[in-house]
Parts: C-alpha cells; sequence; structure tokens
C-alpha cells in the first residue's frame, strides 16, 4: 500500500497559467508537509512546507492542507517555463519530524 | 557556503562488488540522512545520524549496508556485496538540530550493478 500518492503526471500547461499539483497521504499522524521541487540530475529543492490546516502562500506558490481529507495540493500560479521540474510531496512519518516518506513526484512541463 | 555534497556522482560495479559513497553535510549540521531512489519507486529514508550516533536505521535494506559517520563530520554508505536491487540514486540531507530546520539534499550518488 502506497503510503503517499501523487498525481502521476506528466502535467502540461501553458506559460502563465495555473499548475495544480495534489498528494494524498495515509498516515494519519503525520505532522509535517513539503513540496520539494527537483530538476533532473539535480537535488531535491524545498519550495513548502506546510503544518496546519489551510493554505499557505509563498510569492507564486500556493499550498494547502486538509488532514481531514489526508490531502495537501500545490499551486503554482503565473506558471513559468522554469517551472518545469518533478514535484515531490513528503510527509513525515513514524513520529520523527524529519523523517520523510516521499511520493513518486508529478513533472510538471511548462510550455512557452 | 557550500551545500551537501556527495561522490561519487556515478559509480558502475558489478555483482558482488563493493562500493562507498560518502556525503558531506553542510557544516554544523548535526542532523545527517541517507535516502534512496531505485528506478520507478519513490524516494526511501534510509537512516538518519544526529552527530555520529545512528537515530534511526530503521530504512535500511538488509546487512549488506553498512552507514558511518565518524567524528559527526561526513558519512560513508558502503554496499558490500552489491546486487542487482541496490541500484538507484542515493541521496544525502543534512539539517541543523533547531526542530523546524530545512532539511538539505545533495545531488545524489547514482549507483549502477550490472
Amino acid at each position: 500500500q502506497k503510503e503517499v500518492e501523487q498525481n502521476s503526471g506528466p502535467l502540461s500547461v501553458p506559460e502563465g497559467a495555473i499548475a495544480s499539483l495534489n498528494c494524498t497521504y495515509s498516515d494519519r499522524g503525520s505532522q509535517s508537509f513539503f513540496w520539494y521541487r527537483q530538476y533532473s540530475g539535480k537535488s531535491p529543492e524545498l519550495i513548502m512546507s506546510i503544518y496546519s490546516n489551510g493554505d499557505k502562500e509563498d510569492g507564486r506558490f500556493t499550498a494547502q492542507l486538509n488532514k481531514a481529507s489526508q490531502y495537501v495540493s500545490l499551486l503554482i500560479r503565473d506558471s513559468q517555463p522554469s517551472d518545469s521540474a518533478t514535484y515531490l510531496c513528503a510527509v513525515t512519518s513514524g513520529g520523527s519530524n524529519y523523517k520523510l516518506t516521499f511520493g513518486k513526484g508529478t513533472l510538471l512541463t511548462v510550455n512557452p | 557556503e557550500a551545500g551537501v555534497t556527495q561522490f561519487p556522482s556515478h559509480s558502475v560495479i558489478e555483482k558482488g562488488q563493493t562500493v562507498t559513497l560518502r556525503c558531506d553535510p553542510i557544516s554544523g549540521h548535526d542532523n545527517l540522512y541517507w535516502y534512496r531512489r531505485v528506478m520507478g519507486k519513490e524516494i526511501k529514508f534510509l537512516l538518519h545520524f544526529v552527530k555520529e550516533s545512528k537515530q534511526d536505521e530503521s530504512g535500511m535494506p538488509n546487512n549488506r549496508f553498512l552507514a558511518e559517520r565518524t567524528g559527526g563530520t561526513y558519512s560513508t554508505l558502503k554496499v558490500q556485496p552489491a546486487e542487482l536491487e541496490d541500484s538507484g540514486v542515493y541521496f544525502c540531507a543534512s539539517r541543523t538540530g533547531i526542530d523546524t530546520g530545512e532539511l538539505f539534499f545533495g545531488e545524489g550518488s547514482r549507483l549502477t550493478v550490472l
């Protein structure tokens, strides 16, 4: 049974559009939720963290968390070609604050 | 400031051989993690060091894997003997001791076992 699931993609959006990335998780005890961006061959880079229900905005990025539905999402507004990457959803598990469980990732392509 | 560095970036070995991967965390980061991504799968936790002590090694696949962090600085992950299913990308990550400290990842060491 998968613990963190992401829409498989690839997701293709035109430049300037909103990209919506979704993630569900199975561990109700998870407390911390993260979105990482990974360019091909590069390290995963943290772009958003969220810890409580609701929305969290940072520039063009908005993370949304619904613990009751065990759902977390990432919206990217005004998508740019430089946003093209794999987006990884990660949640904490096992009672640890930083033992991360990852989804497989969603490949996002922003077309100029 | 240098990020998390890993060496080698890519290693190709034959089944049965030994490989040692190295990770240099960001200076001052007490917490060091190893993760692995095998082809087509998600990134999975292997183990966690706090300074030189293993805090959690629940993700280590079997006793062919040995991780060390002598002196609480750099860490090595040795696979001996390597099997085909060990192929994948091994990521190292580090963070400070602050509870909300961001986890910084290295670019990974790609291991190919033939």
